[in-house]
């Protein structure tokens, strides 16, 4: 079936413009998830939607950056007045269910943005 | 108490070998331990998961170990091909009712030689 997909898959833009990055999760997982991989790290949390609930923004790094899933289903990232530090690979990813040991995580390939 | 430490940064053995990343965690409420692989270009993929019950899990040639006592886990991959090239994350969550987004690791970036 089919996974994760997110776009654009590269994302070119210049400092202080904003930019929206789209996530189509896999179809009836209720979780979604935002990571962001900077060059040679690990993935950082940005933040989690879990059904109807109140989504969990304890990782996004400042008030320039934002979330909305709708109908349950599509999520976007904002980033808004983009600096050179926001240049990363941005990761959504999908679960069954709110984490746990029999429901993993299902990542998209990524948006690769980069802030000139 | 969020973080998860991961070593090395990058690993380089010889097809055949047998190479171990290990990961460390201080979080006590952690209770899930998987393993992503990434290919370049591509999103982590689940490889496989254990929790603290057991010490030992294998799924083919990929195993983790778990020392509850000492607060870490690794994974081994027996008999690594040059196929087994990748980024290893290693990761953990709590199952409590609060945040449960996985904590990664930063990564080991393998390299099996032919």
């Amino acid at each position: 079936g089919a996974g994760v997909s997110q776009s654009p898959s590269n994302k070119v833009t210049e400092k202080g413009k904003d930019v929206e990055l789209r996530c189509d999760p896999i179809s009836g997982h209720t979780a979604l998830y935002w990571y962001r991989q900077s060059l040679g790290q690990g993935l950082e949390f940005l933040i989690y939607f879990q059904g109807n609930s109140a989504p969990d923004k304890s990782g996004l790094p400042s008030d320039r950056f934002s979330a909305e899933r709708t109908g349950g289903s599509v999520s976007t990232l904002t980033i808004q007045r983009t600096q050179q530090e926001d240049s990363a690979v941005y990761l959504c990813a999908s679960s069954p269910r709110l984490g746990s040991y029999n429901s993993p995580l299902h990542f998209g390939n990524g948006t690769r943005l980069t802030v000139t | 108490q969020q973080q998860v430490k991961q070593s090395p940064q990058s690993l380089i053995v010889q097809k055949g070998g047998i190479p171990i990343i290990n990961c460390a965690y201080e979080n006590t409420a952690f209770d899930y331990f998987p393993w992503y692989q990434q290919f370049p270009g591509k999103g982590p993929a689940l490889l496989i998961a254990i929790r603290p019950d057991v010490s030992e899990k294998k799924e083919g040639r990929f195993t983790i170990s778990f020392n509850k006592s000492a607060k870490q886990f690794s994974l081994h991959i027996m008999d690594s091909q040059p196929g087994d090239s990748a980024t290893y994350f290693c990761a953990a969550s709590p199952f409590d009712t609060g945040r449960r987004a996985l904590t990664f690791g930063s990564g080991t970036r393998l390299q099996v030689q032919p």
